[in-house]
């Protein structure tokens, strides 16, 4: 079955240290990986995506397919950076996105 | 505000009345996409179209649910003789339909089934 798991639901740090979002996926082909953030108050929308290998607001994912993981990073968290954090899965191309459950995380002063 | 908009924002109706949300993806944007999020999850795929042309529908979708997006430009989602379990934040997403091209949301509609 496509599957993205995402296994915390919150993850809180200090300011200026590193962040990990974790992300496990579940899919027999070519995976397109994506990240949304959700800011408060504020529309989903793109971080970034696997394939453009783009760093956007200091955070990078590497796609692992060995491990079939996309786990998102940054090496210093700012408070800014509070805010939900979804990895999908696209199978086909098409938009038809699979979403993990989000990852809320919280960036403290 | 050019992104996309989805009317109306928060819906209350009583369990067994029909409710329809709107919405209008960004102009230029020929595929529309429909998601349902819950409580604490991630949004879910309902259905999306190519221009006017439905061209999948989740198997999420009961018969209940209907799709429409006439002439190729706003959409609308219609829920009959709605549930509680149909309670859920109802997002709209557009998106230029070239493959891997990102999906731009709108704030979504709110329905809460009481």
């Amino acid at each position: 079955a496509q599957r993205v798991t995402q296994p915390e639901k919150l993850l809180s740090v200090f300011k200026g240290a590193p962040v990990e979002l974790k992300c496990n996926y579940s899919y027999s082909g070519s995976p397109e990986l994506f990240w949304y953030v959700q800011y408060s108050r504020q529309r989903l929308q793109l971080l970034l995506r696997h394939i453009s290998r783009e760093s956007i607001k200091g955070f990078t994912a590497d796609l692992n397919k060995g491990e079939t993981s996309f786990h998102l990073k940054k090496p210093f968290a700012q408070e800014e950076d509070s805010a939900m954090y979804y990895c999908a899965l696209d199978p086909g191309g098409y938009n038809k996105l699979i979403f993990g459950a989000g990852t809320r995380l919280a960036v403290h002063p | 505000d050019t992104g996309v908009s989805q009317n109306p924002r928060h819906k209350i109706t009583k369990r067994g009345q029909n409710v329809t949300f709107r919405c209008d993806p960004i102009s230029e944007h020929n595929r529309l996409y429909w998601y349902r999020q819950t409580l604490g999850q991630g949004p879910e795929f309902l259905t999306y179209f190519q221009n006017e042309a439905q061209l999948e529908k989740s198997r999420l979708l009961s018969d209940r649910f209907s799709a429409e997006r006439p002439k190729g430009s706003f959409s609308t989602l219609e829920i009959q003789r709605t549930e509680q379990g149909d309670s859920a934040m109802y997002l709209c997403a557009s998106s230029v339909g070239a493959a891997g091209e990102k999906l731009f949301f709108g704030s979504g509609t709110q329905l809460s089934v009481l």
